[in-house]
């Protein structure tokens, strides 16, 4: 059963960064891909990013290409996504997504619980 | 890119049949995956590939792509299935964008 558990809210003054975990468990993630998506309150999602957790090749939405980095530990348990400059407007929930080995790097099959950014002075 | 439209709204009474689109030009030429999302919720993956239904996803879903429209169709409609649904259409040159979200409303 593949669980993907992120790390806890967050809040954060304009111009600082996040730092949002995403641990793997019931499958290996180092052989899949992990995504990142945002959803804004009442909005509809919006991919930021994935990482291929084997070999660490990373791509982004080219609205927040030179904003954001993902990244994932040595034993690729745990993926990450951090995002700068920060404002008003990136006031979110993140969440970690995979296909697992059920679905392939292209679905989003299986979710994490979400982590709620709130950017605030 | 794909700019994905959805109806912000459909409702339809239980046991009926209801049916969210998602239109874009061409759309029928890519790979089109839905979630139902319920408030306070992650999404939910309920079609992938179009037409794909995940284990443990009823059989009353069921989803179709050709042309300019993509859509999920969901027979038998009970109350649990009242939440949002998006389109996403997989495509890199466009960053794998969603569409706008229907609220099903379960009369």
């Amino acid at each position: 059963q593949v669980h993907l558990v992120q790390s806890g809210a967050e809040v954060k003054k304009p111009g600082a960064s996040v730092k949002v975990s995403c641990k793997a468990s019931g499958y290996t993630l180092f052989s899949n891909a992990i995504h990142w998506v945002r959803q804004a309150p009442g909005q509809r999602p919006e991919w930021m990013g994935w990482i291929n957790a084997g070999n660490g090749n990373t791509k982004y939405s080219q609205k927040f290409q030179g904003r954001v980095t993902i990244t994932r530990d040595t034993s690729a348990t745990t993926a990450y996504m951090e995002l700068y400059s920060l404002r008003s407007e990136d006031t979110a929930v993140y969440y970690c997504a995979s296909g697992g080995d059920d679905y392939g790097a292209y679905v989003l099959g299986y979710w994490g619980q979400g982590t709620l950014v709130t950017v605030s002075s | 890119s794909f700019v994905l439209t959805q109806p912000p709204s459909v409702s339809v009474a239980p046991g009926k049949t209801a049916r969210i689109t998602c239109g874009e030009n061409n759309i029928g030429s890519q790979s089109v995956h839905w979630y139902q999302q319920k408030p306070g919720q992650a999404p939910v993956l309920v079609i992938y590939y179009d037409s794909d239904r995940p284990s443990g996803i009823p059989e009353r879903f069921s989803g179709s792509n050709s042309g300019n429209t993509a859509t999920l169709t969901i027979s038998r409609v009970e109350a649990g299935d009242e939440a949002d649904y998006y389109c996403q259409v997989w495509d890199s040159s466009s960053d794998h964008p969603f569409g706008g979200g229907t609220k099903l409303t379960v009369l």
